[in-house]
C-alpha cells in the first residue's frame, strides 16, 4: 500500500525557517517524481514545488522561489522541503504528492495527510 | 502562468442529479488536465487524468471531457459521498496550477 507521511509542521515566527519531511513507503520511491502542494486555511490548492526522481530537475512556484528548497534522499525514501524567510501567507497545510506524469503531464495520484505550518508572531 | 478558472464556484444539487463542472484554461493545454475531489479535512483524491481517463477505483459515474482550453467534469448520478470540493489542475506547464475549486453541496 502506497503511503506518504508528512512531518515537521508547526508554529514559526515570520522570517523563520522550517523543514518538512515526507516519508514514503509501499512503492519504489526512487522511480517517481514528487511534489509539494499547499492549501491555506479555507482556500484552494496551490502547487509549490516539483523534483524529478533523480533530483536532476526542480521547479518552484514564483511565490516560494528563492525561499524554499525541495530535495530528496532516495536511500531513505524521503522527500524534504526547506522553508526559509517564512511569511504569514505561507500558513497552510502542506501535502506531499506522488507524480505519475512527467515534466509535462504532472498527475498527483497519491497524497499524504498533510502537515500544518502556521506562520505567526 | 496558465490560469485555470472553474465554474461555478459552488453548486447545490440533489442525490441522483446529473452535474457538470467546467474548467477553462487561459491558453491551450491540449489534454493535460486532471480533476481531483477533496472532502473536508482530507487530502485530495485523483479522479480523472489526461482530461478523460478514469483513475483506477473511481466510480464510472465520473467522466471528463475536453481539450484545448475548455474541459468538463460530469457526475452522471450524484451519490451522497460525492458532495465535496472539486479542483481541476493543468499539467501542461512546468508551473502546475489548479482551479479555484467548485464546492458541491446538498440541496
Amino acid at each position: 500500500e502506497v503511503q506518504l507521511v508528512e512531518s515537521g509542521g508547526g508554529l514559526v515566527q515570520p522570517g523563520g525557517s522550517l523543514r518538512l519531511s515526507c516519508a514514503a513507503s509501499g512503492f519504489t520511491f526512487s522511480s517517481y517524481s514528487m511534489n509539494w502542494v499547499r492549501q491555506a486555511p479555507g482556500k484552494g490548492l496551490e502547487w509549490v514545488s516539483y523534483i524529478s526522481s533523480s533530483s536532476s530537475t526542480i521547479y518552484y512556484a514564483d511565490s516560494v522561489k528563492g525561499r524554499f528548497t525541495i530535495s530528496r534522499d532516495n536511500a531513505k525514501n524521503s522527500l524534504y522541503l526547506q522553508m526559509n524567510s517564512l511569511r504569514d501567507e505561507d500558513t497552510a497545510v502542506y501535502y506531499c504528492a506522488r507524480d505519475i506524469g512527467g515534466i509535462v503531464g504532472a498527475t498527483f495520484d497519491y497524497w499524504g495527510q498533510g502537515t500544518l505550518v502556521t506562520v505567526s508572531s | 502562468d496558465i490560469q485555470m478558472t472553474q465554474s461555478p464556484s459552488s453548486l447545490s444539487a440533489s442525490v441522483g442529479d446529473r452535474v457538470t463542472i467546467t474548467c477553462r484554461a487561459s491558453q491551450s493545454i491540449s489534454s493535460y488536465l486532471n480533476w481531483y475531489q477533496q472532502k473536508p479535512g482530507k487530502a485530495p483524491k485523483l479522479l480523472i487524468y489526461a482530461a478523460s481517463s478514469l483513475q483506477s477505483g473511481v466510480p464510472s459515474r465520473f467522466s471528463g471531457s475536453g481539450s484545448g482550453t475548455d474541459f468538463t467534469l460530469t457526475i452522471s448520478s450524484l451519490q451522497p459521498e460525492d458532495f465535496a470540493t472539486y479542483y481541476c489542475q493543468q499539467s501542461y506547464s512546468t508551473r502546475r496550477t489548479f482551479g479555484q475549486g467548485t464546492k458541491l453541496e446538498i440541496k
